[in-house]
């Protein structure tokens, strides 16, 4: 089946610090990639569409200078956190789906997450 | 806007119970509707999914059924076992929606115990 790749799955940065995350459609080519925060106990809030070989587009209320999204491929997307803060410690979660033409009857696949820690 | 709905956790039951979770939505036309689990510590997989009206979704035992008069999703299983303890998140995704996002509702925490 699809299998979306996250890494790292864990980060510990110092405020102050850039963290860079990658994510990876390893058997299908992703268009549009999405990424998710969730704070703990809490459902998944979406941060931004990224889009192959355009600009992301980000969600009411995400500073798009501060989340970095850079999606150069077919197969890469990656999310970074500039000048982090404690407040910026959460779940980081990207999903994609298969094809070149986003469904919305297409389920979205998951990567495993990526827990940022910032001290 | 659209939105889903779902019962507030933790549902804590005994293996071999019967769960139900329900989830209603709100949405303009006609969504598709999912289920998700996430594991401790792990992104989430999806469990299932219906795309019309009076489709049931069935995958490992459990079952939802796209009911759209009652504009609901309701999650089933028979008999849980320890190994079912997750988060199940319902979801839908609309035609409409720029890039067809889904929208979560708050997720239900399941514990199974033995």
């Amino acid at each position: 089946g699809a299998v979306v790749s996250q890494h790292p799955s864990r980060v510990i940065c110092k405020s102050g610090t850039s963290v860079k995350i990658e994510c990876r459609s390893l058997d299908f080519q992703a268009t549009t990639m999405f990424w998710y925060r969730q704070f703990p106990k809490q459902s998944l809030m979406l941060m931004a569409t990224s889009n192959e070989g355009s600009k992301a587009t980000y969600e009411q209320g995400v500073e798009k200078d501060k989340f970095l999204i850079n999606h150069a491929s077919l197969t890469l997307s990656t999310l970074t956190v500039t000048s982090a803060h404690p407040e910026d410690s959460s779940f980081y979660i990207c999903s994609a789906s298969p094809g070149q033409g986003f469904s919305y009857n297409s389920p979205l696949h998951f990567g495993n997450g990526t827990r940022l820690t910032v001290t | 806007g659209d939105s889903v709905t779902q019962m507030e956790g933790p549902v804590t039951l005994s293996e071999e119970a019967f769960l139900t979770i329900n989830c209603t939505y709100t949405a303009t036309g006609y969504p598709s509707l999912f289920w998700y689990v996430q594991y401790p510590g792990e992104g989430l997989q999806l469990l299932l999914k219906a795309t019309k009206a009076d489709d049931k979704g069935s995958n490992k035992g459990f079952e939802a059924t796209y009911r759209k008069e009652t504009t609901s999703f309701h999650l089933e299983k028979g008999s849980v076992q320890v190994s079912d303890s997750a988060v199940y998140f319902c979801a839908l995704s609309a035609l409409y929606n720029q890039g067809g996002k889904l929208i979560f509702g708050q997720g239900t925490e399941l514990s199974v115990k033995p």
